[in-house]
């Protein structure tokens, strides 16, 4: 499978400990996005590298996200001191030099107890 | 920034019938408009996308239509079938320029074909 793809694909965590989750992009897209989707809502735009450098970050991504891309190909997201608000899918997704489609993983579903 | 509006959130047809979702976007700088198609617990997944230079686009029975000037685009699906059901998403972004990595999604409509 050359799709994105994301790990874990189901998290549940309690209340204030730190999650991280994992995305490789399609081999030959140099960029990569993070979204996050609640229920009944469009994804909503995270972050977003080029290569390996962190280019926009969204107001909603507050203190306690951080994103990584140190190789430019893989991408962790870790969300420290969840709280019940964290809980939704993150979605990963990557497009190529032409900043074409982008093109969405599985998504990594969290739930903070 | 771009503000996206996605009507209607509910659609249900009958089967064979044709369904048509409307978006309106903020930003006349858009040039780019996907549409995606998620079932339930799984990615969403491009299904056609439109660029600003054309005014129509389309594959078998899905075709997206583009208004410039009211900054509004439409998906249409005709002879729709039970496996059209899904919630769609329509998106705007900037394509090509420096600010074109963000794609700002509407709120997805929810749509019902009745077998």
């Amino acid at each position: 499978d050359t799709g994105v793809s994301q790990d874990p694909r189901h998290k549940i965590t309690k209340r204030g400990q730190n999650v991280t989750f994992r995305c490789d992009p399609i081999s030959e897209h140099n960029r990569l996005y993070w979204y996050r989707q609640t229920l009944g809502q469009g994804p909503e735009f995270l972050t977003y590298f080029q290569n390996e450098a962190q280019l926009e970050k969204s107001r909603l991504l507050s203190d306690r996200f951080s994103a990584e891309r140190p190789k430019g190909s893989f991408s962790t997201l870790e969300i420290q001191r969840t709280e019940q608000g964290d809980s939704a899918m993150y979605l990963c997704a990557s497009s190529g030099r032409d900043q074409g489609t982008i093109y969405f993983g599985e998504g990594s579903w969290l739930t903070v107890v | 920034g771009e503000n996206v509006e996605q009507h209607p959130s509910t659609l249900s047809v009958q089967e064979g019938d044709s369904a048509v979702i409307k978006c309106t976007y903020s930003d006349s700088a858009s040039n780019y408009f996907p549409w995606y198609k998620q079932e339930l617990g799984k990615r969403p997944q491009l299904i056609i996308d439109i660029r600003s230079n054309v005014g129509e686009k389309k594959d078998q029975r899905i075709a997206v239509t583009l208004n410039k000037t009211a900054k509004h685009f439409s998906l249409h699906i005709t002879e729709t079938q039970p496996e059209d059901s899904a919630v769609y998403f329509c998106a705007a972004s900037k394509k090509g320029t420096n600010t074109g990595n963000q794609f700002y999604f509407g709120t997805g409509t929810s749509l019902t074909v009745i077998p």
